[in-house]
């Protein structure tokens, strides 16, 4: 139990475009969720804080409005960089929290920015 | 500020040849310790939770324990497919965020 879906798996989009990533609890409701970021070679820097149903909690020095999130549902949280520049390039994982099940990580979203 | 330290950063070793990661943690409020396996290109993979000094955990050829300052991972006669990246982290809020370590990246060749 306790799967984590997270979409697109990777993404190309154009310099100051946005681009959408969707991270779903598919067994679970998921009450909290988290926004990664990962660098190569580097551990997983946590971005943002996210509820169901209330605002994001954003960790000191990220920008809120670069990086939207919203958790609509129990099962759906997203998160959208907006106007994407090439150093917004990195590799984005979400997870989410379970009772039981302690925390489950999705797969991940490479997110290319040229 | 809560802090998560691992170490050695990279490891690489003989197939069959034991080894340990450490993973120190700051020791106020600590609510559980979780080790997790990350592949290139992937999420982190759940390994273990260890929640109390003197508790162990085993899978396979890799077992985990809790000292009062400390976390261990223990990797018996390691095989290639062990390769990966082991992340150690804390909790210190139930619910609350993870406190990732900087990560081991072990090699394991035949």
């Amino acid at each position: 139990g306790a799967v984590v879906s997270q979409h697109p798996s990777w993404v190309i989009c154009k310099s100051g475009t946005s681009v959408k990533i969707e991270c779903r609890s598919l067994d679970f409701q998921a009450t909290t969720m988290f926004w990664y970021r990962q660098f190569p070679k580097q551990s997983l820097m946590l971005m943002a804080t996210s509820n169901e149903g209330s605002k994001a909690t954003y960790e000191q020095g990220v920008e809120k409005d670069k990086f939207l999130i919203n958790h609509a549902s129990l099962t759906l949280s997203t998160l959208t960089v907006t106007s994407a520049h090439p150093e917004d390039s990195s590799f984005y994982i979400c997870s989410a929290s379970h009772l039981n099940y302690g925390y489950t990580f999705g797969s991940g979203t490479r997110l290319t920015v040229v | 500020e809560d802090q998560v330290t691992q170490s050695p950063e990279a490891l690489r070793l003989q197939e069959g040849e034991s080894s340990s990661l450490n993973c120190s943690y700051t020791v106020s409020g600590l609510r559980g310790l979780f080790w997790y396996r990350q592949d290139p290109g992937k999420g982190p993979e759940f390994l273990f939770t260890l929640y109390s000094a003197g508790e162990e955990k085993e899978k396979e050829r890799l077992k985990a324990t809790l000292t009062k300052k400390e976390s261990f991972l223990h990797i018996t006669a390691p095989k290639p497919e062990d390769s990966a990246t082991y992340l150690c982290a804390a909790i210190y809020n139930q619910g609350g965020k993870l406190i990732f370590g900087q990560g081991t990246e072990l090699s394991v060749k035949p």
